[in-house]
């Protein structure tokens, strides 16, 4: 099946620095993929949706400055936290759809774990 | 009313029983549908699709109600490992697809 990669699994940061992820996919091209966050026990949150080449699309109530996304390359898409706070430590998620007609499952990375102290 | 709704449980079953889970969406122009399953502090992993004539897989069988709206997943002989959480996910097909999750029904299968 599809295999998508994430970078890192786990981080620890300061409050007020910023952190990167990375989320690849490894064999297929991705012109989509999604960045998700999950706080305990809840659900999936879309936080937005980053297209190769173009600007990603967030959804509503997510701020486009504090979570900077990248989508430079058809296999990488990368998600920034800038100046994180200890209310942004959560579970960072992100997956991708690999081409094909009627193709809409999704493939997840293994998630990125953030902690702000 | 939110988009994609589910019981979130737990369902406590012992091993063997057979278990249910329902979930309703809001938007009747939905078209995909899906169950995944996801593992304590895990990514979610696809479970099985949805297929409007319902379908099978093993001990699993999905089903889809569009009339009223609902997906359902029915396990049977219920395993120790199934225990986890299962999310339903809906999804707009077309050129804007954006999978929308549910909470998740949590399902504890004990000895």
């Amino acid at each position: 099946g599809a295999v998508v990669s994430q970078h890192p699994s786990r981080v620890i940061c300061k409050s007020g620095t910023s952190v990167k992820i990375e989320c690849r996919s490894l064999d297929f091209q991705a012109t989509t993929m999604f960045w998700y966050r999950q706080f305990p026990k809840q659900s999936l949150m879309l936080m937005a949706t980053s297209n190769e080449g173009s600007k990603a699309t967030y959804e509503q109530g997510v701020e486009k400055d504090k979570f900077l996304i990248n989508h430079a390359s058809l296999t990488l898409s990368t998600l920034t936290v800038t100046s994180a706070h200890p209310e942004d430590s959560s579970f960072y998620i992100c997956s991708a759809n690999p081409p094909g007609a009627g193709s809409y499952e999704q493939y997840f990375g293994p998630g990125t774990r953030l902690t702000v102290t | 009313r939110k988009e994609v709704e589910q019981d979130p449980g737990p369902f406590n079953v012992p091993e063997g029983a057979t278990v249910a889970f329902n979930c309703t969406y809001s938007n009747s122009a939905s078209q995909s549908f899906f169950w995944y399953r996801q593992d304590c502090r895990k990514e979610p992993k696809l479970l099985m699709s949805v297929y409007s004539s319902g379908n099978e897989d093993g001990r699993f069988t999905a089903q889809l109600n569009r009339a009223s709206q609902y997906i359902s997943l029915l396990i049977r002989d219920s395993k120790l490992s199934d225990s986890a959480t299962y999310l339903c996910v809906v999804a707009l097909s077309g050129g804007s697809y954006i999978p929308t999750f549910g909470r998740g029904t949590s399902l504890i299968v004990h000895p």
